[in-house]
C-alpha cells in the first residue's frame, strides 16, 4: 500500500521569499502524484500533478514540482511567496493501475505567510 | 468546469442520530468519493464508488454507509453519530486517474 509523508506540519516565511514543501512518498512502483492547496473553509483545489515524462512540474498559481525518484520525493517550490498562498498544501500519491483512481493523502502542511 | 456540490456546509447533530451528507457531481464522473479530514491526519478515505449501486470501502468505514443509486450522487451516511465522527468531510469525484479530482467545499459536522 502506498504512504505519503509531509514532514513539515507548519511552515511560516516572509511575503517575497522562497517556499519549498517536502513530500515523500512509499511506493512500490512509479505513482502519479499531485498536490493540492486549501484555502480557509474551501474545498481542495489540484495546483500540479505528475504522471510521467520531465520531472520538473509547472503549476497553477506559479508553484512547480520536481519529481525524484531515488529521493521517493516530490517537492513543491515556488520562487516567490505572496499572502494570498497562506493555506493548507496536500500531497497525494497514486497506484498505477488504481481501482477507482483512489489517492492517499499526506498529513498536509499549513502555510503562514509574514507581511 | 466540473461541479462538485456538498449540500451542507456545517451542520450540527446529536449523538445517536442518523446523519446524511449529500454529494452531487454535475459531469457524468463515474468514480466518486467520501474523504474526512482531521487536523494532522489529511484527509482518510472512508468509502469510494467507481459505478451506480457500487461501492467499495476505503481506509476508514467503520460507523459509515453509503448509498449511490444515481451516477451524479453519492451519500454519507452515519447509522448512528458519535462524538469521535466531528470532523470537515469532503466529496470528490474524477473522471479519469489523468484529470485529477474535484473536490467539493467540504461539511463541518460536529456530533454533540
Amino acid at each position: 500500500a502506498q504512504s505519503v509523508t509531509q514532514p513539515d506540519i507548519h511552515i511560516t516565511v516572509s511575503e517575497g521569499a522562497s517556499l519549498e514543501l517536502r513530500c515523500n512518498y512509499s511506493y512500490g512502483a512509479t505513482p502519479y502524484l499531485f498536490w493540492y492547496v486549501q484555502s480557509p473553509g474551501q474545498g481542495l483545489q489540484l495546483l500540479l500533478k505528475y504522471f510521467s515524462g520531465d520531472t520538473l512540474v509547472q503549476g497553477i498559481k506559479g508553484f512547480e514540482a520536481e519529481f525524484k525518484r531515488s529521493q521517493s520525493s516530490f517537492n513543491l517550490r515556488k520562487p516567490s511567496v505572496h499572502w494570498s498562498d497562506a493555506a493548507e498544501y496536500f500531497c497525494a500519491v497514486g497506484a498505477r493501475p488504481a481501482a477507482g483512481n483512489k489517492l492517499t493523502f499526506g498529513g498536509g502542511t499549513r502555510v503562514l505567510v509574514k507581511p | 468546469d466540473v461541479k462538485v456540490t456538498q449540500s451542507s456546509r456545517y451542520l450540527v447533530k446529536r449523538t445517536g442520530e442518523k446523519v446524511f451528507l449529500e454529494c452531487v457531481q454535475d459531469m457524468d464522473h463515474e468514480n466518486m468519493f467520501w474523504y474526512r479530514q482531521d487536523p494532522g491526519l489529511g484527509l482518510r478515505l472512508i468509502y469510494f464508488s467507481y459505478d451506480v449501486k457500487m461501492k467499495e470501502k476505503g481506509d476508514i468505514p467503520e460507523g459509515y454507509s453509503v448509498s449511490r443509486e444515481k451516477k451524479e450522487r453519492f451519500s454519507l451516511i452515519l447509522e448512528s453519530a458519535s462524538t469521535n465522527q466531528t470532523s470537515m468531510y469532503l466529496c470528490a469525484s474524477i473522471s479519469d486517474r489523468v484529470s485529477g479530482y474535484t473536490f467539493g467545499s467540504g461539511t463541518r459536522l460536529t456530533v454533540v
